[in-house]
């Protein structure tokens, strides 16, 4: 079992570029999840999506769309980079139980 | 608003000790709590899971015990190992989809 698996691990932008970080689960659970993590602030949510075709805002979704493409895939797009979002993404699923992708490392230049 | 608070923030001792580390909320209606693991530049892995109907649960060297009238769990790790050192975190989840973080305990295990 691959369990959460998210894309790319690194990620270096210049402020002004767009990306968009992949996400995928195989363990077939309804809830998935965007998290930041950044140093005294710890993990912060992005946006969530509680089943296949719903998405909602967390604490910090300023500067970020998401899309439910299936049950499985859950992506975050960044359309237009700051400095301010240099972060370590975290993808997670969950369906009562919480797993975690191993993370993007993203800097905003 | 569940507010989840993890005391000690930071925490250093020899290897060999039995620890306790500490979590509490603030709202007891809560259906589950999960204690994490982190290590430096991973991702979080899951340790124990305790239901709201269970009052702990055990895996190996580590025990979890959930006590909601108080508002509080407790990770208990039996003889300690420098292995052992990591960020632990723990996380409750209410009637929403979403679950609530604490900030962590930074442990330390010394040879």
């Amino acid at each position: 079992n691959a369990g959460v698996t998210q894309t790319p691990k690194f990620q270096v932008l210049k402020t002004g570029q767009s990306m968009t970080l992949q996400c995928a689960q195989d363990m077939n659970h309804n809830s998935m999840y965007w998290y930041r993590q950044d140093p005294g602030m710890g993990l912060r949510l992005i946006y969530y999506s509680a089943s296949e075709g719903t998405t909602d805002k967390g604490e910090v979704p300023n500067g970020y769309n998401v899309s439910r493409l299936n049950k499985r895939e859950f992506s975050l797009r960044l359309e237009s980079a700051a400095p301010s979002q240099t972060s370590v993404y975290f993808c997670a699923s969950s369906n009562e139980k919480l797993f975690f992708g191993s993370g993007t490392q993203l800097s905003v230049l | 608003k569940q507010e989840v608070t993890q005391i000690p923030a930071a925490l250093s001792v020899p290897e060999g000790e039995n620890l306790v580390l500490n979590c509490s909320f603030t709202d007891s209606a809560i259906y589950n709590l999960q204690w994490f693991r982190q290590d430096p530049g991973k991702g979080l892995t899951s340790l124990l899971l305790i239901q709201s109907s269970q009052r702990e649960q055990t895996s190996g060297r580590l025990n979890a015990s959930l006590d909601k009238s108080s508002g509080r769990s407790t990770l208990y790790i039996a003889a300690s190992q420098p292995g052992d050192s990591a960020t632990y975190l723990c996380a409750v989840y209410e009637g929403s989809y979403i679950p609530t973080f604490g900030r962590g305990t930074s442990l330390i295990v010394h040879p």
